[in-house]
Formats: structure tokens, C-alpha cells, sequence
């Protein structure tokens, strides 16, 4: 069974600190491809970042940086100089490549991140 | 281009009722995705079409719900004899493959918020 954990519920800044979003999973696959998404409060799920699991090199897309270390089955997102805009609820999720899982995704929780001005 | 929609994007059913849930995926994504979130949490998979066959229905909770997609395009998500438990926010997601590589990312919809009295 594939899981994935994001233990911050709720996480509350002030503009323009840097924030960390904590994302663990667990699964027995060789082969998985993990996601975050931004899900703002018009409802819609935003794409932010596809990883394999083959590729452990950090990312950095602007003010967005993915930390992905497989010895620890942790895939965070550090947001720089936080704005209000980004103010959502951010979900981690697993997709395997096999097995009766195929193709679907398994979402953490959601950490809500409230960005004070 | 056009992105995933979904109509209507708010129902209010009276227990007991059925109800249809519509999803217009991208144009050309052969996968399609139905996920349920509940309030507060990350959204569960449901099922998936590959084109107009349904390759998995292991997430549906009940019998009472159906799911089509007749032509490989638009999808019906069906709810029979709704219950106050089917009160969700019912999201549609496209991708263009299933097999890996980049085409495989979920592009969501905006979702049904589905209200049962």
C-alpha cells in the first residue's frame, strides 16, 4: 500500500519569510513519480512539479525549490520570500507504475499555508 | 489551450436523489481521472478510463456510483439514491498518456461541489 504523509496541517508566515513544506512517503516500488500540487481557494488542484524517482537532483523554479532525498522517503517544497498570493493548500502525492495502483495518484493530507501581509 | 472543465460546478441534491457529474477533459488526453475530497482532506481516486475503457473502479465506494465515458472524451460520474456521506467536492482529472515520461502529469478540473440535505 502506497502512503504519503504531510504532518503540517496548518503553517502560518509573514510576507516575505521562507517556508518549508514537509512531504513522506512510503511505498514498495522501485518506480514512482512524485507530485505537489497548489490547490488555491478558487478549488482547482495547480500542477507545480513532477520528480521520479530516478532523478534525485534538487529543483529550482524561481521562488520554489524541491529537496527530494530517497534515503528518507521525503520530498519537501521550500517556497523563498513568501508573497500572500501564495496562500493555499498544498498537497504532496505518489504515483506508482505498477501493480493494481497504476496511473492513480495517492495525496497526502494538504498543509494550508496562510501568507500574512 | 482549454483546460479540464467540469459542470455544474456546485449541486444540491435532497437525499435520495440521483445526480450527474460531467467532466470535459483536455483535448487528446486519453487518460481521465474522478477523485473525491472531502472537506479538509486530499483528494481519493475513484477511477480511470484509458480512452473509453474503464481500467480501474476500485476507489468507487459503492455500487451507487457509475462512472462512463462512451466516446473516450466526456465523462459522466453518477450518483444513485444520493446519501449526506456523498457530500464532496468531485474532481476530474486529464492526461495526456499513461505510460510515463511527462505526458503522464494530471491536469485537474475545478471540481463539483456536491451538497447532499
Amino acid at each position: 500500500a502506497q502512503k504519503v504523509t504531510q504532518a503540517q496541517t496548518e503553517i502560518s508566515v509573514v510576507e516575505k519569510e521562507d517556508v518549508t513544506l514537509d512531504c513522506v512517503y512510503e511505498t514498495r516500488d522501485t518506480t514512482y513519480y512524485l507530485f505537489w500540487y497548489k490547490q488555491p481557494p478558487s478549488g482547482e488542484l495547480v500542477f507545480l512539479i513532477r520528480r521520479n524517482s530516478f532523478d534525485e537532483q534538487n529543483e529550482i523554479s524561481g521562488r520554489y525549490s524541491w529537496n527530494f532525498q530517497k534515503s528518507t522517503s521525503s520530498f519537501n517544497f521550500t517556497i523563498t520570500a513568501s508573497q500572500v498570493v501564495d496562500s493555499a493548500v498544498y498537497f504532496c502525492a505518489l504515483r506508482s507504475m505498477r501493480g493494481t495502483s497504476y496511473g492513480k495518484l495517492t495525496f497526502g493530507q494538504g498543509t494550508i499555508l496562510t501568507v500574512h501581509p | 489551450g482549454a483546460g479540464v472543465s467540469q459542470s455544474p460546478r456546485y449541486k444540491v441534491a435532497k437525499r435520495g436523489q440521483d445526480v450527474a457529474l460531467r467532466c470535459d477533459p483536455i483535448s487528446g488526453h486519453v487518460s481521465l481521472f474522478w477523485y473525491q475530497q472531502a472537506l479538509g482532506q486530499g483528494p481519493e481516486f475513484l477511477t480511470y478510463f484509458q480512452n473509453e475503457a474503464q481500467l480501474d473502479k476500485s476507489g468507487l465506494p459503492s455500487d451507487r456510483f457509475f462512472a462512463e465515458r462512451p466516446e473516450g472524451s466526456v465523462s459522466t460520474l453518477k450518483i444513485q439514491r444520493t446519501q449526506q456521506e456523498d457530500s464532496a467536492v468531485y474532481l476530474c482529472a486529464s492526461s495526456l498518456t499513461l505510460a510515463g515520461g511527462q505526458g503522464d502529469t494530471q491536469y485537474f478540473g475545478p471540481g463539483t461541489r456536491l451538497t447532499v440535505l
